[in-house]
């Protein structure tokens, strides 16, 4: 029962490189999110997809982008990372209603040098 | 900006004492959620109220909401030292499908 698998678990970027995060839920899940996490910032909204094909910006979106090209996968790209996005990022997912949870995935290092 | 906000930031207590960790938000909601983090994971729902309800219990944990102060409180009783993590509430204001998180109360239980 794998839930949401985030890869990869670690990574460091040099300022300016770009990446990819993966997100992939088993769950058949409509909603997605992508979540950073900051040191007494709690967690704070990225991007989010409503349905395949379907993304919408956040809290905080600038300097990444996501696409959601299959129900189960949501990607999020940093184009040209910066030392500010050095974070933990958490994927997670959920049923079309505010009265069900989110599942999370255990999140990805991420360290810009 | 965090709709819920949890107090304390920090709360230390020795096994066996219950520790209550509170959550005020802005705006008017349907549901209020609590989950947990353990160090280096990720976040796992523990338990949701509904706005037309008052309290709910979940085994050791308690929740309660108060629409008219607009906040909520989460009491473990009886803590284990397997309790140590950070507790985040989470609101969907406004009705929206999208929960907003609080910045978390992390709870130390000493064995």
């Amino acid at each position: 029962n794998a839930g949401v698998t985030q890869t990869p678990k670690f990574r460091v970027l040099k300022t300016g490189q770009s990446m990819t995060l993966l997100c992939a839920q088993d769950m058949n899940h409509e909603y997605m999110y992508w979540y950073r996490q900051d040191p007494g910032m709690g967690l704070r909204l990225i991007h989010y997809s409503v349905g395949e094909g379907t993304t919408a910006k956040g809290e905080v979106p600038d300097g990444y982008n996501v696409s959601r090209l299959k129900k189960q996968n949501f990607l999020l790209g940093l184009e040209s990372a910066a030392p500010s996005q050095t974070s933990v990022y958490f994927c997670a997912s959920s049923y079309v209603r505010s009265d069900q949870p989110q599942h999370f995935g255990d999140g990805t290092r991420l360290s810009i040098l | 900006s965090q709709q819920g906000e949890e107090d304390p930031q920090a709360l230390s207590i020795q096994e066996g004492e219950n520790a209550t960790m509170n959550c005020s938000y802005k705006t008017s909601i349907n549901n209020l959620q609590w989950y947990r983090q353990n160090s280096g994971r990720g976040l796992v729902h523990l338990i949701l109220i509904r706005s037309n309800e008052r309290e709910k219990h979940s085994g050791r944990l308690r929740v309660t909401l108060d629409t008219s102060k607009k906040s909520s409180s989460l009491l473990i009783t009886a803590s284990r030292a397997a309790d140590t993590a950070s507790y985040f509430c989470a609101t969907d204001a406004g009705g929206s499908y999208i929960p907003t998180f609080g910045r978390g109360t992390s709870l130390i239980v000493h064995p």
